[in-house]
């Protein structure tokens, strides 16, 4: 089975720019959660999604968010792009109620 | 809100030898999960270990075992046998069992592990 797969890998954008950041979770799994780590941090929660719907937010500004499809994929979205936002941001997926939450690769982003 | 603080930035150990990552948690709750995770150069984040809050022993993984003080909020990764493979960050993690939100995570700041031949 295919693991949790995220696109795109790295990407550079301007500030001021926005982007989106795709995920496909281990096919079962419906809840889909979205980490950033900036550089020498560990990761800070920012989105969890179960069944399409928003079920957690961490503390991140409106120019963040996302979306869950009907297939369970998930995009991240960040507008206005800040310096600031350069980090690689992971993905995880699970069961909603599982013990254990499997990662992507993560998509390095660069804002420049 | 939880916190996790890992205090060791970096380590290092011999191959073939221990060495022991320390964590440290405050919650006011009473059921929660807590696990290790470590990031390789891959940067892909990968479960080491995880303990359950309401057992008091301590989880076990081949070379990986955890020293869980719930008392003093402590949990402590010891590696042994250490293998050149085991170099990577090393992070600490906390879920509440309550939260309804299901799989978020709370992450320490990491500790390097160095594995030296």
């Amino acid at each position: 089975d295919a693991g949790v797969t995220q696109s795109p890998t790295h990407l550079i954008k301007t500030r001021g720019q926005h982007v989106t950041l795709r995920c496909s979770p281990i096919s079962g799994h419906k809840s889909v959660s979205w980490y950033q780590q900036v550089l020498g941090q560990g990761p800070q929660f920012i989105f969890q999604y179960y069944e399409k719907e928003e079920r957690g937010r961490g503390n991140f500004p409106d120019r963040f968010s996302a979306r869950q499809f009907p297939n369970y994929s998930s995009e991240l979205n960040v507008n206005a792009l800040l310096l600031g936002d350069s980090a690689l941001y992971l993905c995880a997926s699970s069961t909603f109620r599982g013990t254990e939450a499997f990662f992507g690769q993560g998509t390095r982003l660069t804002v420049v | 809100a939880q916190t996790v603080t890992q205090s060791q930035p970096e380590m290092s150990v011999q191959e073939a030898e221990t060495v022991t990552l320390s964590c440290t948690y405050d919650t006011s709750e009473s059921d929660y999960y807590l696990f290790w995770y470590k990031q390789p150069p891959s940067r892909q984040m990968i479960l080491v270990i995880r303990q359950e809050a309401y057992k008091q022993q301590n989880a076990t993984e081949n070379r990986f075992s955890v020293n869980f003080q719930k008392a003093a909020k402590s949990f402590s990764l010891k590696i042994s046998d250490s293998q050149l493979g085991d170099a990577a960050m090393y992070f600490c993690a906390y879920r509440s069992e309550g939260e309804t939100s299901g799989s978020r995570l709370t992450f320490g700041e990491g500790t390097q592990l160095t594995v030296n031949p």
